[in-house]
């Protein structure tokens, strides 16, 4: 069975950094695009970033291209989210998701990590 | 960018009602949409990917049509646990845009 666990979302000021986790098992990350999707509180989804199966490839939304970094630890099997430079507006719960179906879609998410910024 | 326009933003309806919700996508995307449920507090789930084909474990009572700009997702007789929100998300490009969201709440 698939599982996506995210972890260290919290509290941070304006201009801060956090890393975010996610945690996979019951397939092997590497074979996968992941991505990192957000939703502010009380909004809709927006996508955020998607690192190739491979690792070397990755994708970032406007509102966080040269702050947020996406990789992966295979040895870990674990997804990450680098977070730099933070802004009010990036507070949202945080959900990692699987690509699937010849990523054509997400078809496995998390249940996601709340990131507050504020002063 | 392309811009995804879901509409309505929300309906109202009963159990066993039928629904239909649309996304317009700004330009052509051919097939390359997919639907997902969203329950409060939980992460979504995918429903229909590749515009009509259903993902495995979701009933039959929900399906996808459409290509090009043009996408719709029906629910035939709406379950109590159907009432949610519904996004629609291209994938033939990025960023992987998702509609606004269509809540579907009890009438």
């Amino acid at each position: 069975e698939v599982q996506l666990v995210e972890s260290g979302g919290g509290l941070v000021h304006p201009g801060g950094s956090l890393t975010l986790s996610c945690a996979a098992s019951g397939f092997t990350l590497s074979t996968y695009p992941m991505n990192w999707v957000r939703q502010a509180p009380g909004k809709g989804l927006q996508w955020v970033s998607t690192v190739g199966g491979s690792g070397d490839v990755t994708y970032y939304a406007d509102s966080v291209k040269g702050r947020f970094s996406i990789s992966t630890d295979n040895s870990r099997n674990t997804l990450y989210l680098q977070m730099n430079n933070l802004r009010a507006e990036d507070t949202a719960v945080y959900y990692c998701a699987k690509a699937g179906h010849g990523d054509s879609a997400l078809d496995s998410w998390g249940q996601g990590t709340l990131v507050t910024v504020s002063s | 960018d392309i811009q995804m326009t879901q509409s309505p933003s929300s309906v109202s309806a009963s159990v066993g009602d039928s629904v239909t919700i649309t996304c317009r996508a700004s330009q052509a995307i051919g097939s390359w949409l997919a639907w997902y449920q969203q329950k409060p507090g939980k992460g979504p789930k995918l429903l229909i990917y590749v515009a009509s084909s259903l993902e495995s474990g979701v009933p039959s009572r929900f399906s996808g049509s459409g290509s090009g700009t043009d996408f719709t997702l029906t629910i035939s007789s709406l379950q109590p646990e159907d009432f949610a929100t519904y996004y629609c998300q291209q994938v033939t490009s990025f960023p992987r845009t998702f509609g606004q969201g269509t809540k579907v709440e009890i009438k």
